[in-house]
């Protein structure tokens, strides 16, 4: 099936770095999702993407939809404690999958020091 | 507007006992999801339903595991009988439609097998 890889697995930054993750697959996807998870909760959406090389921004977020549509990056700016959480990116496939299936990365692990 | 609503928030069994988890989506939203997360991954899907219609469970352990939504709106999702390895989070989570990619999710049920 369908499999995602994300990276980095966890980064540990100090407060006001910027932040870079990614997200791989050997499949194309038909939309990118990019969401944050708290503990205890569910995972908030961030940023959808649905087209090949687009650019989103959603404040200090921006998410890009790689050209092969086999990847997707996230970029955080100028990081705040309370960006801290599990980042998983998701994937749409082409048809053969079924309408509105999600596949999900493993998620990175994002802690700020303050 | 009112988010996505899950209960109970936790759960702890027996192995071989049975559970169920409730889930009510957005308003008006068409399409509701069952996921399942285990500690360290991302989340998994175990069922989709348009309206009262199960549109995939392939990855859903029918051996054990059951779900329905017979007005189109509430969902229950049933394990009998539970395994240790079931211990994850449940995640309920809808979009507007199938057509829709952004899928909001409740807060989860925590699962605990022992």
């Amino acid at each position: 099936g369908q499999q995602l890889n994300q990276s980095p697995q966890s980064m540990f930054i100090q407060e006001g770095e910027d932040v870079s993750m990614n997200c791989t697959s050997s499949s194309i996807f038909n939309t990118w999702l990019w969401y944050k998870q708290d503990p205890g909760e569910g995972p908030v959406l961030l940023i959808a993407l649905y087209k090949a090389g687009e650019l989103t921004s959603n404040g200090r977020l921006t998410a890009q939809f790689g050209i092969t549509r086999k990847d997707s990056f996230l970029n955080i700016s100028a990081s705040i404690p309370s960006d801290v959480g599990i980042y998983f990116c998701a994937g749409q496939g082409p048809g053969g999958t079924s309408y509105g299936k999600l596949t999900f990365g493993q998620g990175t692990i994002l802690t700020v020091h303050p | 507007e009112a988010g996505v609503a899950q209960s109970p928030r936790y759960k702890i069994i027996e192995k071989r006992q049975s559970v169920a988890f409730w889930c009510n989506p957005i308003s008006g939203h068409a399409t509701l999801y069952w996921y399942q997360q285990i500690l360290g991954q991302g989340p998994k899907l175990l069922i989709q339903f348009q309206n009262n219609g199960v549109v995939d469970d392939s990855q859903l352990p029918k051996d054990r595991f059951s779900a329905e939504r017979l007005k189109g709106v509430d969902s229950t999702l049933k394990i009998q009988p539970a395994k240790l390895e079931d211990s994850a989070v449940y995640l309920c989570a809808s979009s507007l439609d199938a057509g829709s990619y952004e899928q909001y999710f409740g807060p989860g049920t925590r699962l605990t097998v022992t």
